[in-house]
């Protein structure tokens, strides 16, 4: 079974509208890491959350914890054709800081 | 500037050839980690290292093989014994301990596909 669930499985928008996506675990996440990723290329590291409740926003990007630390929604306002990608969950699910368990991703398309 | 390098960038292999895939890091990270990732099915952990000279399977182990003889290198070889090796491979690294542990850095993959 997939530890880490991402939903919805693609989504498409429009230019300018608002969007959330979202990463739900049936166990407790010790650290909750939000990635993108250009078709055929790298991750790049977006943003990290360890504390429930906890919310962190870079440019028009907002992640946040649930107080339960199982659910992880990101939020994008605005967007814009440059937020288009693959936006994955890494999670620790095991509390030891040595490795992630990851989503299988959600794609992302904004239309002009 | 620091980064990962993964090489080759694409590779072709023929059934019951052994390939190795190349990841060199100068961002003096204790960390290395090998993930497979195919389409609608995310990452998926292969090996990682923590420390040179030591390195740990992941979820996806069969198959394959790494070293960690220096810090700044992790190379992943994919052996004929692995049954799809057709995949894209990301390498990525990090700082070892605390929450900084897990924010990785990655390669921009090497592309296999087995002919």
């Amino acid at each position: 079974s997939q530890e880490l669930e991402q939903s919805p499985q693609s989504l498409i928008v429009q230019e300018g509208k608002n969007l959330t996506i979202n990463c739900t675990s049936s166990k407790t996440l010790y650290g909750l890491y939000w990635y993108k990723q250009k078709y055929g290329e790298g991750l790049i590291f977006l943003m990290m959350l360890q504390k429930g409740g906890e919310e962190k926003s870079h440019e028009k990007i907002t992640a946040k914890l649930d107080e339960k630390k199982q659910q992880s929604s990101l939020h994008i306002t605005a967007s814009q054709p440059s937020h288009a990608g693959i936006y994955l969950c890494g999670a620790d699910i095991t509390g030891a800081n040595s490795k992630l368990t990851f989503g299988k991703g959600i794609t992302l398309s904004v239309r002009p | 500037d620091g980064g990962i390098t993964q090489s080759p960038k694409y590779l072709f292999r023929k059934e019951g050839q052994n390939v190795t895939l190349s990841c060199e890091q100068n961002l003096n990270h204790d960390a290395m980690y090998w993930y497979r990732q195919d389409p609608g099915q995310g990452l998926r952990l292969i090996y990682y290292s923590q420390i040179v000279n030591d390195f740990q399977k992941g979820d996806i182990a069969e198959g394959y093989s790494v070293s960690r003889e220096k810090k700044e290198s992790f190379p992943l070889t994919v052996t004929s014994a692995q049954k799809n090796p057709t995949a894209f491979y990301l390498c990525a690294s990090s700082r070892s301990g605390g929450s900084g542990a897990n924010v990785l850095t990655f390669g921009a993959g090497s592309r296999l596909t087995v002919l």
